[in-house]
């Protein structure tokens, strides 16, 4: 079967780093994503890799490694207006996207 | 570009009674749409694609006579929660791709709140 796993829920610090980890299982790879989503609302897009490495979109940065079947979403200098829940999705052989069930990322002053 | 436009934003309605929420591409033709839901603190869940000019697909166990769903232009697709009972209350989010990106990140709608009472 195909799966995504990511940590259900993070605590951090205004100000600080933070990495949230996804790890995926998928039948063929075009693609992984990261998107944010608030509570009540729809998920707004952050980041995609396809190519191993690191993709940096000022604060945001996202890191892929396909052999290991691992990605990383990196958040730094973080704010209260990060609080959210950070959804990784990754698009399989068929272009389907399987997504995980999100990590919760609490910030605290 | 490509905006997604979802009405309603929030409904609520009594059992048995159907809803119509409505998706739109604003700026970019969709042959394809996707019908999400999500309980609270659940990831998405995809219900259904949503195809221009033909029937949807459904995911398995996914009610297609429960959840109706027509794509009759390439910047309109509609899903109708017939004989709604409340647990059927969801966050339902519809998302589109412009045509020929299908390597583009998926752009979603706000959403639509249904409460069934």
């Amino acid at each position: 079967g195909q799966n995504i796993d990511q940590p259900t829920e993070m605590t951090a610090t205004e100000g600080a780093i933070v990495q949230i980890n996804c790890t995926y299982q998928t039948s063929g790879f075009n693609g992984l994503f990261w998107y944010q989503q608030h509570a009540g609302e729809a998920p707004t897009f952050l980041s995609y890799n396809v190519l191993d490495g690191l993709e940096e979109k000022g604060r945001f940065s996202s890191f892929l490694s396909r052999s290991k079947g691992y990605s990383y979403l990196l958040l730094k200098e973080l704010q209260m207006k990060d609080s959210a829940s950070y959804l990784c999705a990754v698009r399989d052989s068929n272009y389907q996207l399987i997504w995980g069930a999100g990590t919760k990322l609490i910030i605290k002053p | 570009g490509a905006v997604v436009s979802q009405h309603p934003s929030r409904v609520i309605c009594k059992s048995g009674t159907s809803v119509k929420i409505e998706c739109r591409s604003l700026d970019f033709q969709a042959t394809t749409m996707f019908w999400y839901r999500q309980f609270p603190k659940k990831s998405l869940m995809l219900m259904a694609t949503s195809n221009e000019g033909s029937k949807a697909t459904y995911e398995q166990g996914v009610e297609k006579d429960k959840f109706l769903i027509n794509h009759a232009s390439l910047t309109l697709s509609t899903l109708t929660v017939t004989s709604a009972h409340p647990e059927d209350s969801s966050f339902y989010i519809c998302s589109a791709n412009p045509v020929g990106r299908d390597h583009s990140p998926l752009h979603f709608g706000n959403g639509t709140r249904l409460t069934v009472t």
